[in-house]
Formats: structure tokens, sequence, C-alpha cells
């Protein structure tokens, strides 16, 4: 059974140190996303990758986001330094883009807690 | 970026009422999705609608795409507890996915 595969699940940490998330895509997926939901502003688009290369990141924070895909089975996000402000619920999902239906396969996410 | 108006923000209903969510854009959409996420669950795809005016169904969803294309809504016919969760329409432009803010639906048993 085919998922999007996202480690942490949680992670605790305090202000200023460095988070990495990960994102393991389907096998295939050409398009990944990395979406933040917070109670108030629902779920944002971050960034966007197509075939790996980054296609639009305008939704990120520049000075302390950065998302990469160092190959076709993995995608990092990466938040350095830490704010209270980035406690969220942070989404990977995964998708083929470009052949009709794009339907975005989402990961179990990784619950964040910046204190 | 997209922008996509999804109303009402909560519904609560008693067990086997009906319920509707709308999703609304200034601009006209190529095509619009539909996910339901569970209460401390990751979004779900549902559905897609491309052609105008189109109407899809599943089981008890009736899913609607308006004629000029910037509108639809999704109808629960009969709700039961097992549709309890937030449902987000997403409008897809350039394959990049907005999502509404969400409607959150709770039923009652």
């Amino acid at each position: 059974d085919a998922r999007v595969t996202q480690t942490p699940r949680d992670k605790v940490t305090e202000m200023g140190q460095e988070v990495t998330m990960r994102c393991q895509p389907i096998l295939g997926h050409n398009t990944v996303f990395w979406y933040r939901q917070t109670m108030m502003q629902g779920l944002e688009l971050l960034a966007y990758f197509r075939n790996r290369a980054p296609l639009d990141d305008s939704g990120m924070p520049k000075d302390r986001f950065s998302a990469e895909m160092p190959d076709a089975t993995l995608a990092t996000l990466k938040i350095q330094p830490s704010e209270p402000r980035d406690s969220a619920v942070y989404f990977c999902a995964s998708g083929i883009t470009g052949v009709g239906r794009t339907e975005a396969f989402f990961g179990q996410g990784t619950r964040l807690t910046v204190v | 970026g997209q922008q996509v108006m999804q109303i009402p923000q909560y519904q609560h209903v008693q067990e086997g009422e009906d319920f509707t969510t709308y999703c609304n854009s200034s601009t006209t959409l190529s095509n619009i999705q539909w996910y339901k996420q569970r209460p401390g669950g990751h979004p779900v795809f549902l559905i897609q609608l491309v052609k105008s005016g189109e109407v899809k169904k599943q089981k008890r969803l009736t899913f609607q795409f308006g004629e000029a294309k910037k509108n639809s809504s999704l109808h629960i016919t009969a709700t039961q507890t097992t549709d309890v969760g937030t449902y987000f329409c997403a409008a897809n432009n350039f394959n990049k996915f907005y999502f509404g803010s969400g409607t959150k639906l709770n039923v009652k048993p």
C-alpha cells in the first residue's frame, strides 16, 4: 500500500534550534508539496517541487525556512532557527501532475512544537 | 496565490440531517478538488471536478462544479457519525493546490 511517509511524527524543540522534517514521497510521483496547518491559517502551501526542481517556495519565510529534494525518494523541510510561531502540523504530499487527474496524497504530518 | 473562500466554517447537525459546504473563487478555476480530514488525521482526496456544471456522486456525497467554474459544493445526504471531519476544497492553479479554510462538520448521534 503506497503512502507518503513523514518523519518525525512529533517534534518538540526549543526556540532557536534547527528542525529538519523528512518526507518520502510515493514512488513514481513527480510532484512534492509542503503544507503547514494551523488553526488560524488553515492549510498553507509552503513549497512545491516537480521532478525534484523547486518550482515555487513563495509561501515560505525565506530567512529561516528551506526546502530541498536531494533525491527522488527524499524531500526535506528545514527551519533554522525555529521560533514558537512555527508551531504547527507540517504535511508533505506527493502526486502526479501534468496528466489530468492531479490529486495530492498526504503524509501523516509532523507535529512541531517550539517552546 | 489562488483564493478560495469556503463556507460555513462550522456545521453541527443531527445524525440523519443533510449537510452542504460551499467553495467560491473570484477567478475561473481549471478544476477543483475536495478532501476530507478526520480529526487528528491528514487530508484525503475525495474527488476532482473539471467540467463546467459537472455533478459527481459518491454514495451519499454529491459534488457540483458551477457553470462558470468559479464555485463548487459538496452535499452529504443523511449524515452519519462517520462523516465527522473537516471538508476542504482545493483549487488547482497550474498544479499548485490552494486549499479553502475548510468546513468542520460535527454530527450528533
